[in-house]
């Protein structure tokens, strides 16, 4: 079946160092992808996407690129701030209405 | 003016009773759903209404049941609750269009934390 595999956490940085999350997928036909952000007692909040492949999704400093030949989706973003700190879940369709979640990532950063 | 709302955000309650979760989104969107997310983070799918049909129904026990009176409203009624449904329960809601199957992504609640003593 579909899945969705992230990186295990917790990541802990130092304030303006560089970020990467790495988010593999198994998916059939094209899916869309996407990866949410969860602050500590909040829902998840849409953080970027990307619906076809080699589109860039970006926002708020972060970006991740649809990689169809290695089937990824890494989440970078080139300084961190100790606001980032949350738990980023990268997300794929899996048929018309359902998305899939990986098991997030907990980002720690640290002044 | 809250896009997806839920009620109530904490509930805490005894094993054996029956309670209701409501959602309310005002986005327009055409379907929502229901995620359980435990302890550990991880979030699964339970439920989805498209138009106020059922279209995702995943292997989930007979005691939780949904409801859309409206697909503006996803309601779940749990029976009989247990120790292992203490979590926290995500409504949200999607945009999808089908001509060309794409999608917006979903819009999340802010969650019901569950307890169960």
């Amino acid at each position: 079946g579909d899945s969705v595999t992230q990186m295990e956490g917790p990541v802990t940085l130092s304030e303006e160092a560089f970020l990467t999350i790495n988010c593999t997928y198994t998916a059939t036909g094209y899916p869309s992808l996407f990866w949410y952000v969860q602050y500590p007692g909040e829902g998840l909040q849409l953080l970027l996407k990307a619906t076809k492949a080699d589109d860039k999704g970006s926002n708020k400093g972060f970006e991740a690129t649809y990689r169809k030949e290695t089937t990824s989706f890494h989440l970078e973003k080139g300084s961190v701030q100790v606001s980032d700190s949350a738990v980023y879940f990268c997300a794929c369709t899996s048929g018309t209405y359902k998305y899939i979640f990986g098991t997030g990532t907990r980002l720690k950063v640290l002044a | 003016d809250t896009a997806v709302s839920q009620t109530p955000k904490y509930l805490v309650t005894q094993m054996g009773n029956d309670k209701s979760i409501k959602c309310e989104q005002n986005l327009g969107h055409d379907t929502m759903y229901w995620y359980k997310q435990d302890s550990k983070k991880f979030l699964k799918i339970m439920f989805s209404y498209n138009n106020k049909e059922l279209i995702i129904n995943e292997t989930v026990p007979n005691r939780f049941s949904p409801k859309s009176p409206d697909k503006a409203h996803l309601n779940l009624h749990i029976n009989s609750l247990e120790l292992g449904d203490s979590a926290v329960y995500f409504c949200a809601s999607s945009q999808v269009t089908l001509r060309d199957r794409t999608h917006y992504g979903y819009t999340f609640g802010s969650g019901t934390r569950l307890t169960v003593v």
